[in-house]
């Protein structure tokens, strides 16, 4: 078992492209959150979901940012029209249920806005 | 005022010293998480716990949910425990983690 990957695990934008983040949980395992961790500050919740599904996107900003969870393949974390303020570190994880279950995390993505 | 608070920010230990990180919240819960994240590293979770208390080789998690307060402790610390160790509780889904600002620790050989 691998574990929960995410690729890549740095990337470089300029402002104004797109950022594409990829998480594939661990096998098994059908719920995936993301988090992004901004520099100096601490882990904040963005979504969380369920295979094809949304289930709570609370923590998601409400313009550029998009999460799809499709039926086969990773979990994509999209932002639109990258801004300097969006550089941080983004991390997956995933579990087998909700609940008081474990989460096992990623390795992270370091996003950098030029 | 923030949900959690961690103490302390920072802490610098020698070598062998027990370690001992505070975790102290405001909502309620069902379960508190503790993870271990070094520089430019992945997370990695070392605990959840719901009640009392639980080990795993030198490490050693408490809990009193009365009290919503969680310390993680670390005996015979080494430099490889370099890290910052962070407290996330949560009310019982996974997702809704609130996490602390993490308390970074030094451990010189």
């Amino acid at each position: 078992n691998a574990g929960v990957m995410q690729n890549p695990r740095h990337l470089v934008r300029r402002r104004g492209q797109e950022a594409r983040l990829r998480c594939s949980p661990m096998k098994g395992h059908s719920h995936v959150y993301w988090y992004r961790q901004l520099p100096e500050e601490g882990l904040k919740f963005m979504v969380y979901l369920q295979k094809e599904n949304i289930i709570d996107e609370s923590g998601m900003p409400k313009e550029r940012f998009s999460a799809e969870f499709p039926k086969e393949g990773p979990s994509i974390l999209r932002i639109q029209q990258v801004v300097r303020g969006d550089s941080a570190a983004y991390f997956c994880a995933s579990s087998q249920h909700t609940g008081n279950t474990e989460a096992f995390f990623g390795q992270g993505t370091r996003l950098t806005v030029v | 005022k923030n949900e959690v608070e961690q103490s302390p920010q920072n802490l610098t230990a020698q070598e062998g010293e027990f370690i001992t990180i505070n975790c102290s919240y405001s909502v309620g819960i069902s379960a508190l998480h503790w993870l271990q994240q070094h520089p430019g590293g992945g997370i990695v979770s070392l605990f959840m716990l719901s009640s009392g208390k639980k080990k795993h080789g030198r490490l050693i998690a408490t809990i009193n949910i009365q009290e919503k307060h969680s310390s993680l402790h670390i005996t015979a610390s080494h430099p490889r425990d370099s890290a910052v160790y962070i407290c996330a509780p949560h009310g019982g889904s996974n997702y809704k983690l609130t996490f602390g600002k993490g308390t970074l620790l030094t451990v010189n050989p």
